[in-house]
């Protein structure tokens, strides 16, 4: 099955810097991509996602990439507030035997120091 | 419009009893997923429910865990003679019928068993 590795898992900048969080997966064949943001108390909001037919996607302030051959995809965050302060988590869309599922990485706290 | 209602938000009960946790999907959601997340760890796959077809169970972690979804909507998840171990926060997330589309959380049933 599916894999997921996510680092670092902690994180911390200053406001305004750029933060970037990486995430491997380990099945060729999963084609979907999605980041999740989860606050304090709060089920995982999703904030961007990505298809395996591209290799960059932007909107706004966040920008996700994707690498297929190295299997391997990024979050990167700019000009960061003290609002982006959370626990983000990468997936992988697996599908099996008819059924799909996302297999999540641990997840990267991060702090947005004013 | 309304999104992924879970309840109850909390849960207390002792070690040996049995609970019934509670999902209502978006509307016009066909897919719902069952998740757990035990502290600071990433999000597990419990079952995954499509319309009318057979359930993924395959990530449920013990046969004193089952769930249902009646009449395609609300879905249940219990767990009997609960154990200490059981206690986390159980997500739901319900997304459109294709593939690769977008799950959406609920804000989770915290479980403690004492």
């Amino acid at each position: 099955g599916e894999n997921v590795e996510q680092h670092p898992s902690t994180l911390s900048v200053q406001e305004g810097d750029s933060a970037v969080i990486k995430c491997t997966y380990s099945d060729s064949a999963s084609n979907y991509f999605p980041w999740y943001k989860q606050e304090l108390g709060k089920g995982p909001q999703l904030i961007i996602d990505i298809r395996s037919n591209v290799g960059e996607k932007k909107d706004q302030r966040i920008a996700v990439t994707l690498n297929k051959t190295a299997k391997h995809f990024s979050l990167h965050i700019t000009e960061t507030q003290p609002e982006d302060s959370a626990v983000y988590f990468c997936a992988a869309g697996e599908h099996q035997g008819g059924s799909e599922k996302l297999v999540f990485g641990k997840g990267t706290k991060l702090t947005v120091n004013p | 419009g309304a999104g992924v209602s879970q309840s109850p938000s909390n849960k207390v009960t002792e070690k040996g009893k049995d609970v019934e946790l509670r999902c209502d999907p978006i509307s016009g959601h066909t897919a719902l997923y069952w998740y757990r997340q035990s502290l600071g760890q990433g999000l597990e796959f419990l079952i995954y429910f499509q319309g009318n077809s057979a359930p993924d169970k395959s990530g449920l972690p013990s046969d004193r865990f089952s769930a249902e979804r009646t009449g395609g909507s609300v879905s249940t998840l219990t767990i009997q003679r609960t154990q200490q171990e059981d206690s986390a926060v159980y997500l739901c997330a319900s997304s459109r019928k294709y593939s690769n589309q977008p799950q959406h959380f609920g804000d989770g049933t915290r479980l403690s068993i004492l």
